[in-house]
Parts: structure tokens; sequence; C-alpha cells
């Protein structure tokens, strides 16, 4: 049974361009939510789809974006990445929007240069 | 403003030693609290989640508590291994919202 799955494991980019991640969620979820992880810090909240719409968001400006699909998986995107976008990017899909069966990716580290 | 702190920040140990991790919350409406492990440039492993309504969890040499009055929760590593070496992270959720703060994590070393 696969678990939560996301592409790439790594990625550079050149400071104002724009980047999307990927995300399919473990089989039987139907919840994607996403995660910023600075280094050194804990994970913070970016947003969470569920039935392909935007549910909730945290504190994130609107260069950060998302998408999910008919068949649960999501993008997310950054658009004119600044050099503290660096971080590890973590998804995680749950059953629901109550968070059921949480369960993380392994994560995409981004570095902008 | 929810907030979650982990005490201490790092930690140091022997192996064999049996070690408490801290964790304070502020939402008086807590929904549950995990904890998790982090390897370095991984992801989150769950280790253990308490709902609102229990006390304590139980894995294997781990055991968490929750204290919703104080708004304390703690992990307690029975018998220390290097391979108990990660980062822990306490996370909390709030009135079943599926959305998780997280603490800044508690980074373990255990020496042969």
């Amino acid at each position: 049974d696969a678990g939560v799955t996301q592409s790439p494991t790594h990625l550079i980019k050149t400071r104002g361009q724009q980047v999307t991640l990927r995300c399919s969620p473990k089989s039987g979820h139907d919840t994607v939510s996403w995660y910023q992880q600075a280094l050194g810090q804990g994970p913070q909240f970016i947003f969470q789809y569920y039935e392909e719409e935007e549910r909730q968001r945290g504190n994130f400006p609107d260069r950060f974006s998302g998408h999910q699909f008919p068949n649960y998986s999501s993008e997310l995107n950054v658009n004119a990445l600044l050099l503290g976008d660096s971080a590890l990017y973590l998804c995680a899909s749950s059953l629901g929007t109550g968070g059921a069966g949480y369960t993380f990716g392994s994560g995409t580290r981004l570095t902008v240069v | 403003k929810q907030e979650v702190t982990q005490i201490p920040a790092a930690l140091s140990v022997p192996e064999g030693e049996n070690l408490v991790l801290n964790c304070s919350f502020t939402d008086s409406a807590i929904y549950n609290l995990q904890w998790f492990r982090q390897d370095p440039g991984k992801g989150l492993t769950s280790l253990l989640l308490i709902q609102s309504s229990q006390r304590e969890q139980t894995s294997g040499r781990l055991n968490a508590s929750l204290d919703k009055s104080s708004g304390r929760s703690t992990l307690y590593i029975a018998a220390s291994q290097p391979g108990d070496s990660a980062t822990y992270l306490c996370a909390e959720m709030s009135s079943n919202t599926g959305k998780l703060i997280f603490g800044q994590g508690t980074t373990l070393q255990v020496k042969p």
C-alpha cells in the first residue's frame, strides 16, 4: 500500500522563477494539506484541499497557490520565488477535512538561489 | 493565536537513559495532539496520537501524556537507544480542523 508520494525530491530554482511541486495521497485518502518547513523550524500549514477546493489557508501570500485533481492528487505552485522560500515542503493526506489518518510524505527540498 | 512550544530544543543523553520531552500549547479547544519523529532531511513519521478525551497513549518504549488543563504534553522514551536519535515534533489539531500546529521540535542525540 503506497503511502504519500511527493515529487521531485529535490530541486534548485533561481529567484523570481516559478515552481510546481506534486503530491499523490495515500490510497483511500481524499484530502491533501501542504506544509512548509524552514531549516530548524517546525512545519507551518500552507493550505488544505478537499473536493478540488481550497478549504483552509495559513498565513502565506498569494504567491502560493494550489490545485487538487479528481484523483485527489495535488500540486503546490509558488510564483516569484524568494530566497526565503527555500525549505522542505511536506504534503500530508487524510480522510476528510478533520485530519483522520494524517500521513506525511517525505517532502520536496526546494533551494532558491 | 495558537502556539506550540517544545523544551528543550536539543538534548544529548547516554544510551539506556530514560528521558522526557516536553510540549506546551495554548489552544483550549484542542482536538488531538500528535508526536512525530523526523530524521534529518526526511518527512514526518507519526509516533503517537492522543485524542482530547484521552490522557495517554503507549507504543513500545514510548508513552505520551496529555493534560489539557495545563496545556501540556510529554513524550517519555524508556531505555533510549542510538537509533532514537532524531528530531521529535509535537503538533496539536484544533477542533477537528485538519490543520496541525507544530512546535519547533526537540533534537535528540543518544550516545552509545
